[in-house]
């Protein structure tokens, strides 16, 4: 498979638990994003790595998230404490330095319960 | 100021038929990019067409063109012998070169239903 893979596909939580997402993004993509989809709306950009370097930052990305690409790999995307506000999609893609599209994941729906 | 506006929630095509799907952008960024994704029930993004700023012709891939009407700014997607398996949510999207040019502003979408 040489698609962006992202697990798990759902997560059922309890507010004020800790949830991880992972990202394997396609191998030669050096660009990896990560997008917050709420029901109703397009993706909303949350953060940005290009290698292991997180070049840009969201101002949806609160003090409760936070996001790594150790060795400019993977990637996770950590929530802590949840909220009932955090249910969502949460949608990674990646990309190499070219104008067109971003391949995206199929995404993690979390749902804070 | 929305950077992507949809207007359309919800378009209703018959099987075979062409149907048009509104987009339209604000930007002064002279650079920019324009995308389409088509996102089914089970919610990946596909990428479907995109089309840059300084394009001189409309992008075109398959079934799929997109009418730039650059002075006008939009970008609206047209899909010709509408089949059953594109009924889905469409998202028109854009990404400015200003501020590196890393990151897709969206719209709301627009949930197309291809009928028989």
């Amino acid at each position: 498979d040489t698609g962006v893979s992202q697990n798990p596909r759902h997560k059922i939580t309890k507010r004020g638990q800790n949830v991880t997402f992972r990202c394997d993004p396609i191998s030669e993509h050096n660009r990896l994003y990560w997008y917050r989809q709420t029901l109703g709306q397009g993706p909303e950009f949350l953060t940005y790595f290009q290698n292991e370097a997180q070049l840009e930052k969201s101002r949806l990305l609160s003090d409760r998230f936070s996001a790594e690409r150790p060795k400019g790999s993977f990637s996770t995307l950590e929530i802590q404490r949840t909220e009932q506000g955090d249910s969502a999609m949460y949608l990674c893609a990646s990309s190499v330095q070219r104008p067109d599209g971003y391949t995206f994941g199929s995404g993690t729906r979390l749902t804070v319960v | 100021a929305q950077k992507i506006t949809q207007t359309q929630p919800g378009m209703f095509v018959q099987e075979k038929e062409a149907v048009t799907l509104d987009c339209t952008y604000d930007t002064s960024d002279p650079s920019y990019g324009l995308f389409w994704y088509k996102q089914p029930s089970s919610g990946e993004m596909i990428f479907l067409i995109y089309q840059g700023s300084y394009d001189q012709q409309n992008a075109t891939e398959g079934r799929y063109s997109l009418n730039f009407q650059k002075a006008r700014k939009s970008a609206n997607l047209v899909i010709s012998a509408s089949q059953l398996g594109d009924s889905a949510m469409y998202f028109c999207a854009m990404r400015e070169q200003s501020g590196g040019g890393n990151k897709l502003t969206f719209g709301t979408g627009t949930q197309l239903k291809v009928e028989l």
